[in-house]
């Protein structure tokens, strides 16, 4: 893989029903994975950093994976609430500490 | 506490005009500046980042340039601006060394129109 892909590109979920998405990323020269919520009309925000194989972050209902291996990784949300909302985004920092590279998004709507 | 400002919010300009869009960084020092594009129904396009003043890396080869005149500014110019470089901008920061155990930070971002 040499570029960061997401997916699905959009998604639509019943508000209480779990979703998850997928990132996939380049595994050589592996440095860090990001994921961001977007909000319309906001700024990305940061929810989780991930570095090492095997990590395992957790914020409230969402969650994250990490396979530097061979490179993927997974986004959790439980029980999705309209508040959920939002594009989600990875970024690999692959092939250099410094260049970050983002994924598409995954375009997540929670339906009341 | 660090913040960025990004400005202007909304521009509008002519195809064949100048652009100049600014970013500062306040609260930190040597940070790694990048900029991103983000066209219509497309993910962030990173156009340029920044390790140190004087230092970019170009991303995307095209009619745009970036400048680090000062450590905390980040300044994205264009000569003559295009159709397709419509899009919403924004500039971002993190630490230097190991910046990679940082999140980005954002700003707000520049709604940029070309006509």
């Amino acid at each position: 893989i040499l570029n960061v892909e997401q997916s699905p590109q959009s998604l639509h979920v019943q508000e209480g029903d779990s979703t998850n998405f997928t990132c996939s990323f380049p595994s050589s020269n592996f440095y860090a994975l990001h994921w961001y919520r977007w909000e319309t009309a906001k700024s990305p925000e940061a929810l989780f950093v991930m570095t090492l194989n095997g990590d395992e972050k957790k914020k409230g209902r969402i969650s994250a994976t990490l396979n530097t291996k061979e490179g993927y990784s997974y986004l959790y949300i439980k029980g999705s609430q309209p508040e959920d909302s939002a594009t989600y985004l990875c970024a690999s920092y692959s092939g250099g500490y410094q260049k970050v590279t983002f994924g598409t998004g995954t375009k997540l709507q929670v339906i009341p | 506490s660090q913040t960025i400002h990004q400005w202007p919010a909304t521009l509008v300009q002519p195809v064949g005009s100048p652009l100049s869009l600014e970013c500062t960084v306040e609260g930190t020092s040597n940070p790694n500046l990048y900029w991103y594009r983000q066209a219509a129904g497309r993910g962030l396009q990173l156009l340029f980042y920044s390790v140190g003043i004087g230092q970019i890396s170009s991303e995307v080869p095209q009619n745009l340039s970036a400048s680090r005149p000062q450590d905390r500014q980040f300044i994205l110019s264009s000569k003559k601006l295009l159709l397709s470089d419509s899009g919403f901008y924004l500039c971002a920061w993190t630490g230097g060394l190991s910046s990679y155990n940082s999140p980005l930070h954002f700003g707000n971002g520049t709604r940029l129109t070309v006509t």
